[in-house]
């Protein structure tokens, strides 16, 4: 079975340019769920799909954006660069949408590596 | 506001040896908490699921506990092997939000 795949798995742009990531989850995911991993912040939750629906969404400024497709494919979009947007993306995938009774572990894909010049 | 700490943030042991990694949490209304393995530009691998109503789940040489009452889990390795080098983090799921991850802990196993 394929598992989680980002791409493009590396990135280089300028201040002010827009970027689009892809994410293609484990087939049968239905949920998505995406994350900026920087060495100083850690790992920090952006925005969370399931069935093309946004469920949950971080603590971050408008000029982060996603979606998710009726296949499950999602996309996630910064616009306006700045360098601290430099990090790497995660994305995962899960069977189902968490909660009390989840026992549907995360499977996160290699990230796409962006970094802002 | 959930806040979850791992400590040590590194750690070095000679191969062999049993170790046990922290983590804790503020908040104990959470759905489940994860451990992780995240190997050097890679992303993450899920290790361990502890659901809010279990103590503990095994793997292996892999062993996770949970006290929610307390605000903490532990991760037990034994017999640690080389191939055991990486960042280790927990998350804790809750109502609201998705994974709240802590800053990890560097692992160093030496041959």
């Amino acid at each position: 079975k394929a598992g989680v795949t980002q791409t493009p798995r590396y990135l280089i742009k300028t201040r002010g340019q827009q970027v689009t990531l892809s994410c293609s989850p484990i087939s049968g995911h239905r949920s998505v769920s995406w994350y900026q991993q920087t060495p100083g912040q850690g790992l920090q939750f952006l925005f969370e799909y399931f069935s093309e629906t946004q469920r949950n969404k971080g603590n971050f400024p408008g000029r982060f954006s996603g979606r998710q497709f009726s296949n499950s494919r999602s996309e996630m979009n910064v616009s306006t660069l700045e360098l601290g947007d430099s990090a790497l993306y995660l994305c995962a995938s899960s069977v189902g949408t968490g909660g009390a009774f989840s026992n549907s572990p995360l499977h996160f894909g290699n990230g796409t590596r962006l970094t802002v010049t | 506001k959930q806040e979850v700490t791992q400590i040590p943030a590194a750690l070095s042991v000679p191969e062999g040896e049993n170790l046990v990694l922290n983590c804790s949490f503020t908040d104990s209304a959470i759905y489940n908490l994860q451990w992780f393995r995240q190997d050097p530009g890679k992303g993450l691998t899920s290790l361990l699921l502890i659901q809010s109503s279990q103590r503990e789940q095994t793997s292996g040489r892999l062993n996770a506990s949970l006290d929610k009452s307390s605000g903490r889990s532990t991760l037990y390795i034994a017999a640690s092997q080389p191939g055991d080098s990486a960042t280790y983090l927990c998350a804790v799921e809750q109502a609201g939000t998705a994974l709240i991850f802590g800053k990890g802990t560097t692992l160093s196993v030496s041959s």
